[in-house]
């Protein structure tokens, strides 16, 4: 168990809907990414906060947003969805919001099937 | 362009044998290198990390190498278990920039009995 918790762990719903998920980080860890990873395919980096504020930008799309909020959990938003966003999202989270060695320590991941 | 190359793609083994995955990259500057196991449906959990200064790091029945110069890693299962199926991924940090991690798409070993 990494301390990454995410809720929910599967979530069902249909072209056009949006969802919101959430990502509660490991105690005392200050940085949040997010990622998406379609079947077989790798990780793909989604976009990354810091202590509240956006840090670094990867593939997300327009439809997509995220927020990190005062106690420092965050919630990934996804709109107008599509047929593709089906996918896992993971969310990992890591003490520095930079660095070197910065490790991430990955959630369980929420599965997202869009019908 | 900063990039993660993973081979093979997947790999059977049985159990009991030995299997190396691989890892090329260009990634630059360099920083240091993990290998991560993801189980199906699960999130990635760390193996190994290796620096520049460093050439093998093991970690009970993984070990992993590392050659800076040519840019390339490997990850060693000794006598593999049905519990080492899983996907493999390799993620190289670059030492500068915000979005500073790239990930491979790792290879899906499948061992059996």
């Amino acid at each position: 168990d990494s301390g990454v918790t995410q809720t929910p762990k599967h979530l069902i719903t249909a072209t056009g809907q949006r969802v919101t998920l959430r990502c509660s980080p490991r105690s005392g860890d200050l940085s949040v990414y997010w990622y998406q990873q379609s079947l077989d395919q790798g990780l793909q980096f989604l976009i990354q906060y810091y202590n509240g504020e956006e840090r670094a930008k990867g593939n997300i799309l327009e439809r997509f947003s995220a927020q990190q909020f005062p106690d420092l959990h965050s919630e990934l938003n996804l709109s107008s969805l599509e047929l593709g966003d089906s996918a896992l999202y993971f969310c990992a989270s890591s003490v520095e919001g930079q660095g070197e060695y910065n490790e991430q320590f990955f959630g369980p991941g929420t599965r997202l099937t869009v019908l | 362009k900063n990039q993660v190359e993973q081979s093979p793609q997947s790999l059977i083994i049985l159990e009991g044998k030995n299997c190396t995955l691989q890892c090329n990259y260009t990634v630059s500057p360099f920083s240091n290198l993990r290998w991560y196991k993801q189980d199906t449906g699960r999130g990635p959990v760390s193996l190994t990390i290796m620096t520049f200064s460093e050439n093998t790091k093991s970690n009970g029945r993984y070990t992993a190498t590392l050659d800076a110069d040519t840019k390339q890693s490997s990850l060693h299962i000794t006598a593999s278990q049905l519990s080492d199926s899983a996907s493999y991924i390799c993620v190289v940090s670059a030492r500068t920039g915000a979005n500073n991690l790239f990930f491979g798409t790792g290879t899906r070993l499948t061992v059996i009995p």
